[in-house]
């Protein structure tokens, strides 16, 4: 069983650069996540779908956009890379966004990303 | 608003010593849920435990323990006679009742010493 699959695993990018980490389930969860992880920061959300079709904002979403066109796809875009967006990037699934789900994600591996 | 503050931001401690990494929430829910997840040095994130707001009762799972506290918004971890596979980024985390949407505290790193 794969579970989260991220991809890279690893980049380096320069400004300016347009960017997609790509991010697949195989456990037919209805709602994905996008969280970036910085030093000191913790984990903050970016981008949350609660279903295929749907996307929100989360705690810190400029500079990045999303789409769910389909249960198993959650790819997470950076349209022009700045530095500041240097970081680990972690994506997760939920079986459910609601009330009766109780919030458990299934975290990947993450991708390292660094910009230049 | 929600918020979780993991006030420890370094702990070292030496083998076998026991150690509890606080967490303190803020939340205007009535129905919420907290989490512990460990990150070791490889990267992933492991999910410990899960407590609904509704049951206060502590949890133990071996050398682990969770002291869920409402009257003061805590959900404390302990680890008894911990060892250096300890050794770890722990995250403390809030999910509403309405939503699958996390809240990550600052984390604690803990370096558990031979």
């Amino acid at each position: 069983i794969a579970g989260i699959t991220q991809a890279p695993t690893s980049q380096i990018l320069a400004a300016g650069r347009r960017m997609t980490l790509r991010c697949t389930q195989d456990m037919r969860h209805n709602a994905m996540y996008w969280y970036r992880q910085d030093l000191g920061l913790g984990l903050r959300l970016i981008h949350y779908s609660n279903t295929a079709g749907t996307t929100g904002k989360g705690e810190v979403p400029d500079g990045y956009s999303v789409s769910r066109a389909n249960t198993d796809d959650f790819p997470l875009t950076l349209a022009s890379a700045v530095p500041s967006q240097t970081s680990v990037y972690f994506c997760a699934s939920s079986d459910s966004p609601g009330h009766i789900n109780t919030g458990e994600l299934f975290f990947g591996e993450g991708s390292r990303l660094t910009v230049l | 608003a929600q918020k979780v503050t993991q006030a420890q931001t370094e702990i070292s401690v030496v083998e076998k010593e026991d150690v509890t990494l606080d967490c303190v929430y803020e939340t205007r829910d009535t129905t919420y849920y907290l989490f512990w997840y460990k990150q070791p040095p490889s990267g992933e994130l492991v999910f410990l435990i899960r407590r609904n707001s509704f049951d206060e009762q502590n949890e133990i799972s071996g050398r682990y323990s969770w002291n869920f506290q409402k009257s003061t918004s805590s959900f404390n971890f302990t680890i008894t006679a911990s060892q250096v596979v300890d050794s770890a980024v722990y995250f403390c985390a809030l999910g509403s009742g309405n939503t699958g949407k996390l809240i990550f505290g600052q984390g604690t790193t803990l370096q558990v010493k031979p």
